[in-house]
């Protein structure tokens, strides 16, 4: 069955070091997303890539966070540096069909980060 | 943006109860997700719903998009569906999903 891949599950770093996550969305799916969910909170939009595009990064903490997905396939969130507030679960997600807005979201496994 | 409320907030659950966990949505949407995230976080697809009535074994779901609502509803409900429960909505068509806080839900043996 056709999955979200995230890696990695787990990662705990301490403040101030560089830290990345890698996600392979389904095969064929245009439109990538990263999410991040604070503990008791529902998950909020971070970028959205159509193909190797950009088209909303306006809640990524760009002084930070950055985010590219060079091939269009598989894509990579990178922190530098971390911040105790940034330990989250991260979520990528990705859906079918470019521009098509009635198009349903799946979401991989996540990776919990702990700043220390 | 727009404003995502899901209620109850929590609920706990005897195996076997029947429950309906209600998402209000404060604008039009596009697209209608309800996802259960397990112990681990994942997020399970259990619907897209962005109109009418659907169902999948002991879940189904309704959205009444005029009214601005959608209810899932959860029958003879088993330990496994522990877990929160969430609504999410595209308010834009972008496929930018809104989620709501969740609901919270232990079943008991």
């Amino acid at each position: 069955e056709a999955e979200v891949a995230q890696s990695p599950r787990y990662k705990i770093t301490e403040k101030s070091q560089a830290v990345a996550f890698w996600c392979d969305p389904i095969s064929g799916h245009a439109t990538l997303y990263w999410y991040r969910q604070i503990l008791g909170q529902g998950p909020e939009l971070l970028v959205q890539f159509q193909d190797e595009s950009v088209v909303d990064d306006s809640q990524l903490p760009k002084d930070r966070f950055s985010a590219e997905r060079l091939k269009g396939v598989d894509s990579t969130l990178k922190i530098q540096p971390a911040e105790l507030g940034d330990s989250a679960m991260y979520l990528c997600a990705s859906s079918l069909v470019a521009g098509n807005p009635n198009t349903e979201a799946f979401f991989g496994q996540g990776t919990r980060l702990t700043v220390v | 943006g727009i404003q995502v409320e899901q209620s109850p907030p929590d609920l706990i659950l005897q195996e076997g109860a029947n429950s309906t966990l209600r998402c209000n949505f404060s604008d039009s949407v596009n697209n209608l997700q309800w996802f259960h995230q397990n112990p681990w976080g994942q997020l399970i697809n259990l619907f897209y719903i962005p109109s009418g009535t659907k169902q999948n074994g002991r879940l189904s779901a309704t959205t009444v998009a005029t009214e601005r609502y959608s209810l899932l509803y959860i029958s003879s409900s088993q330990t496994t569906d522990s877990g929160v429960y969430f609504c999410a909505v595209d308010h834009y068509g972008n496929n930018r999903l809104a989620f709501g806080k969740g609901n919270q839900v232990v079943v008991i043996p």
